[in-house]
């Protein structure tokens, strides 16, 4: 099976510009969810969807956001751009259920001059 | 108190030793653990799930897992040059993973 696969790989951005991550899980997987990592925070959730509805978000600014179509593709959007929204963003996907091992993709490099 | 916590690194090991690396977690409720392997520049890959409590073995790594002291830990024998990466410890609940802020492991040829 082909594995998570994200659009774009690498984004440069500038502070005020609002952006848009894709993501397409494995076939036959229909949760996906989105963290964002930096060097300063780790790893940390932002949100998971499940046959496009949102289960869980985590504490981020609602500039974040995301929705999922209901072939599981998902899209996240962040708007009003941040220095410190600089981050690889990584998108996984499970099956279906809360306890499903969660498979990464490669992430998009975000870079916010 | 953070959700999940590791051991401190960075972790240097000789080759062909063990590396042994431990994480505690915040939520006594937590039913599903995970151990990720993340090299520089690259997303996180799976290397274990554990469940239940006790061992779990698949090659050379070894998770084990005390639901009771809320504690996990993760065991690679024969270390590699390859095994040099930063280990997530990662803890699902409510549709979520939490993440440990990662140890870094160095294995000297």
């Amino acid at each position: 099976k082909a594995g998570v696969t994200q659009t774009p790989r690498y984004l440069i951005k500038t502070r005020g510009q609002q952006v848009t991550l894709s993501c397409s899980p494995i076939s036959g997987h229909r949760s996906v969810s989105w963290y964002q990592q930096t060097p300063g925070q780790g790893l940390q959730f932002l949100f998971e969807y499940f046959s496009e509805t949102q289960r869980n978000k985590g504490n981020f600014p609602g500039r974040f956001s995301g929705r999922q179509f209901s072939n599981s593709r998902s899209e996240m959007n962040v708007s009003t751009l941040e220095l410190g929204d600089s981050a690889l963003y990584l998108c996984a996907s499970s099956s279906t259920g809360s306890a499903e091992t969660q498979y990464f993709g490669p992430g998009t490099r975000l870079l916010v001059l | 108190q953070k959700e999940v916590e590791q051991n401190s690194g960075p972790l240097s090991v000789p080759e062909g030793a063990i590396a042994s690396l431990n994480c505690t977690y915040s939520d006594r409720v937590s039913q599903s653990f995970f151990w990720y392997r993340q090299y520089s520049g690259k997303s996180p890959e799976l290397i274990m799930s554990i469940y239940s409590n006790g061992d779990k073995e698949d090659g050379r790594f070894t998770a084990q897992l005390n639901k009771a002291s809320q504690y996990v830990s993760l065991l690679i024998r024969d270390s590699q040059p390859s095994d040099s990466a930063t280990y997530l410890c990662a803890v699902r609940n409510d549709y979520k993973l939490s993440f440990g802020a990662g140890t870094t492991v160095t294995v000297r040829a």
